[in-house]
């Protein structure tokens, strides 16, 4: 079975601040990780995903997020935030040969102006 | 454009009563998928279809029904066994196994409110 911990459940920071959101995963076979955002009232988007290769994958809009088998995490970064980040991000797995996703609770990334 | 659509987005229902959430989407995908949104809580999967005529249960599926007559189509029926259907729902759909796995594209969602 596959879980995901988002321990943050909300996150503020000042404009032009960096974030980082925390994401860890438990899988026992190779897992496909995700991050997605949603804006108010909206369904999710796709920000970045990773499925092999680089451990460092990005977004355009200045989001990065990288892959760490060894301690089982997927964190979000951006240098520096803007308000229209403002939403709500989730983290997800899926594991090889399986359409499934599980997802974690979100975090509510809150930008201070 | 390609995308999918749900319908309504806002949906009303008096209790006892069951209701159908619409699903459509034209991106000739083969899998598609029933999440409930709480505070708090995530997506939790309620039903997935991988092919026509054919659906799964997903973690959450009791007082829900679906059907999947049409590729293009995703029907999702909270019916009045659903104890407190007050919820956001989302769908989505997925490429098949032979493209990215696990990628998932999602509507614009519809909120049920259960007068």
């Amino acid at each position: 079975a596959q879980s995901v911990t988002q321990l943050d459940s909300q996150v503020p920071v000042f404009e032009e601040a960096p974030v980082e959101l925390r994401c860890n995963y438990s899988s026992s076979v190779s897992v496909y990780l995700f991050w997605y955002v949603q804006y108010p009232n909206q369904g999710l988007q796709l920000l970045l995903k990773y499925l092999s290769g680089s451990t460092l994958v990005e977004s355009i809009n200045g989001f990065e997020a990288e892959f760490n088998k060894s301690q089982t995490s997927f964190h979000l970064r951006k240098p520096s935030v803007h308000i229209s980040d403002t939403a709500e991000y989730f983290c997800a797995v899926s594991q090889f040969g399986n359409e499934k996703l599980t997802f974690g609770t979100g975090t509510r990334l809150t930008i201070i102006p | 454009d390609g995308g999918i659509t749900q319908s309504p987005k806002y949906l009303f229902r008096k209790e006892g009563q069951n209701v159908t959430l619409s699903c459509e989407q034209n991106l000739n995908h083969d899998a598609m998928y029933w999440y409930r949104q709480d505070p708090g809580q995530g997506l939790r999967l309620i039903y997935y279809s991988q092919i026509v005529n054919d659906f799964q249960k997903g973690d959450i599926a009791e007082g829900y029904s679906v059907s999947r007559e049409k590729k293009e189509s995703f029907p999702l029926t909270v019916t009045s066994a659903q104890k407190n259907p007050t919820a956001f729902y989302l769908c989505a759909s997925s490429i098949p196994l032979a493209g990215t796995l696990g990628e998932q594209f999602f509507g614009p969602g519809t909120r049920l409110t259960v007068l």
